[in-house]
């Protein structure tokens, strides 16, 4: 079964206004979680990084105060796409280091349309 | 800086085809590790196989192979009697050092298995 849950798996919204993600670990606590990104026909690029208790670190490029991230447990971590807009429709996955730390457990992905 | 390179873009077989996907990396680190993903159309992606840079025995799982060649920096993945149920977009990607890295994924096949 799925070691990780991410919700919503698709989402509509009105431009300006603000979509959270969630992505919970099932079977596992794990202190570093990744979210990617991956526009239509291309690859997944890494947003940000999170560690649980600290300040997630973005990549460059990445809004930090437009894609909020917070950590808030071992298992639990949430994606906040503030003020939406069409250029932000994409498909939102997370992911979670495995107690093998190398291996990622990554969520179904929730698919993001902003009209 | 890290690289991963799928230079086929699209791959297009019929059923019980042999196919093989091609991925190149690069990387300054000698230690790092090395995947495979797929992605259906449903998005979610799906592990396949890791491997790390110690390890250069190629592997088998069912009709799956996977050829590691550190002096070509290459990764390749060999599908035997391709399979409908194989069309997917698959992913090469790459992490570098120990525990929890970010993945830096190629630009994905996507192969696609004719009836």
């Amino acid at each position: 079964g799925a070691v990780v849950s991410q919700h919503p798996s698709w989402v509509i919204c009105k431009s300006g206004t603000s979509v959270k993600i969630e992505c919970r670990s099932l079977d596992f606590q794990a202190t570093t979680m990744f979210w990617y990104r991956q526009f239509p026909k291309q690859s997944l690029m890494l947003m940000a990084t999170s560690n649980e208790g600290s300040k997630a670190t973005y990549e460059q490029g990445v809004e930090k105060d437009k894609f909020l991230i917070n950590h808030a447990s071992l298992t639990l971590s949430t994606l906040t796409v503030t003020s939406a807009h069409p250029e932000d429709s994409s498909f939102y996955i997370c992911s979670w280091a495995g107690l093998a730390k190398n291996i990622q457990y990554f969520g179904a992905g929730t698919r993001l349309s902003v009209l | 800086a890290q690289k991963v390179t799928q230079a086929q873009t699209e791959i297009s077989v019929v059923e019980k085809e042999d196919v093989t996907l091609d991925c190149v990396y690069e990387t300054r680190d000698t230690t790092y590790y090395l995947f495979w993903y797929k992605q259906p159309p449903s998005g979610e992606l799906v592990f396949l196989i890791r491997r790390n840079s110690f390890d250069e025995q190629n592997e088998i799982s069912g009709r799956y192979s996977w050829n590691f060649q550190k002096s070509t920096s290459s990764f390749n993945f060999t599908i035997t009697a391709s399979q409908v149920v194989d069309s997917a977009v698959y992913f090469c990607a790459l992490s570098e050092g120990q525990g929890a890295q970010k993945l830096v994924f190629g630009q994905g096949t996507r192969l696609t298995i004719n009836p």
